[in-house]
């Protein structure tokens, strides 16, 4: 299997923009999270599915922040107006399903806003 | 709330020394206790587990023992190599609430010299 796979693995830009990032989880698992890293705030987790519903999201920051999970193989993970506070590296990671404690995580994308 | 605990790094070793990180935590109930690894520019991984107490998970010449009575996990290395340069993350999985989500430790730096 490849992986969890993210797309970008860098974007720069703009204060005010619309950001998307992206996320495939491994074929056959059933939970997805999403997750942001910085170093003042260390690893926080922003939201997880499990069967393509939003279980918990109590960690989005703000109304800035959206998650989408349309179907088993995609979410979007979505920053509108983007902000330089935003500045962080963003990891994906999918678990075989809901409480089954390994998770495997993408390369991250690493996300500046100017 | 659940919390994870880990000793302030960076820790900077050369090779062949002994290695230990520590890591302490807060839970309800009986939680399953991780060791995860990222290394540079890339993703976490797992690298050892331990689900009850007095449980010892290994891994690459790494072990934790799970400390209910200490509520404990400290990763050890008897002999670390420049190639363990990473930062290693302590976590823990719960339940009620907390089902289904990891909660991480800040993360502690290793950088081994040859």
């Amino acid at each position: 299997d490849a992986g969890v796979i993210q797309s970008p693995r860098h974007e720069v830009t703009e204060m005010g923009q619309e950001v998307t990032l992206r996320c495939k989880p491994i074929s056959g698992h059933n939970s997805l999270f999403w997750y942001r890293q910085t170093m003042m705030r260390g690893l926080e987790l922003l939201i997880y599915f499990n069967n393509n519903v939003p279980i918990d999201d109590s960690g989005m920051p703000e109304d800035r922040f959206s998650a989408k999970m349309p179907n088993a193989s995609f979410s979007t993970l979505k920053i509108q107006p983007s902000e330089p506070r935003d500045s962080a590296v963003y990891f994906c990671a999918s678990s075989l399903r809901e409480g089954y404690y390994e998770q495997y995580f993408g390369p991250g994308t690493r996300l500046t806003v100017t | 709330g659940d919390s994870v605990t880990q000793m302030e790094g960076p820790v900077t070793l050369s090779e062949e020394a002994f290695l230990t990180i520590n890591c302490t935590y807060t839970a309800t109930g009986y939680p399953s206790l991780f060791w995860y690894v990222q290394y540079p520019g890339e993703g976490l991984q797992l690298l050892l587990k331990a689900t009850k107490a007095d449980d010892k998970g290994s891994n690459k010449g790494f072990e934790a023992t799970y400390r209910k009575e200490t509520t404990s996990f400290h990763l050890e290395k008897g002999s670390v190599q420049v190639s363990d340069s990473a930062v290693y993350f302590c976590a823990l999985s719960a339940g009620g609430t907390s089902y289904g989500k990891l909660t991480f430790g800040q993360g502690t730096i290793l950088t081994v010299h040859p």
